[in-house]
């Protein structure tokens, strides 16, 4: 276990819908990394956060989006889905200040399928 | 940005033999390179990782080294097992540059298949 939640585990969901996915990182850490996977992909970078604040913005599109509450949980928004959309969402947590180190540990994700 | 190619794509030994995974960085500023294995379905979960002041790392059957000068880092599993069997990530991060200024930038991975 790392330490790092994310739900739901499972979502289907018709094209043009919105969804929620949520992440709470694990205890400390201050940075959220969103992380998209499609079938024999490998991780497209979307965003990160870092206490609260955007700090680097990946091949995030623009029906998508995110944002870090004050308790440091986040959440990611994709709207107007698209079949293509349908990719397991990876949400990841680092302590990322100087002394920490910057090991990123992933949570287990979220499958999206848009049907 | 950084940059940073991992090869081969697929590979395929037999058990007991040795894995070589190989990875290029571009950023000269990069100083920290893990290695994620990824089972299918499943997250990526850290096996090793090393810091560019040091020039080689071993835990149990998996090494890493590193070479700053050709910016490269390989990635050796000794001894391979059926449950090595997964698809390897490498990754690097730049130098701290401020707070929450660290971000992987992941190679495209390599799957591993270890054939009984």
């Amino acid at each position: 276990d790392s330490g790092v939640t994310q739900t739901p585990k499972h979502l289907i969901t018709a094209t043009g819908q919105r969804v929620t996915l949520r992440c709470s990182p694990r205890s400390g850490d201050l940075s959220v990394y969103w992380y998209q996977q499609s079938l024999d992909q490998g991780l497209q970078f979307l965003i990160q956060y870092y206490n609260g604040e955007e700090r680097a913005k990946g091949n995030i599109l623009e029906r998508f989006s995110a944002q870090q509450f004050p308790d440091l949980h986040s959440e990611l928004n994709l709207s107007s889905l698209e079949l293509g959309d349908s990719a397991l969402y990876f949400c990841a947590s680092s302590a990322s200040y100087r002394d920490s180190g910057n090991t990123i540990y992933f949570g287990e994700g979220s499958w999206l399928t848009v049907v | 940005g950084e940059n940073v190619e991992q090869h081969p794509s697929t590979l395929s030994v037999q058990e007991g033999d040795s894995a070589v995974i190989k990875c290029t960085y571009s950023d000269s500023a990069s100083n920290y390179f893990p290695w994620y294995k990824q089972e299918l379905g499943k997250r990526p979960q850290l096996i090793i990782d090393i810091r560019s002041n040091v020039g080689e790392k071993k835990d149990q059957r998996i090494a890493v080294t590193l070479n700053k000068t050709a910016k490269h880092f390989s990635l050796h599993i000794t001894e391979t097992q059926p449950e090595d069997s997964a698809v390897y990530f490498c990754a690097s991060t730049e130098a701290y540059s401020g707070a929450g200024s660290y971000q992987l930038t992941f190679g495209k991975g390599t799957k591993l298949s270890v054939i009984p």
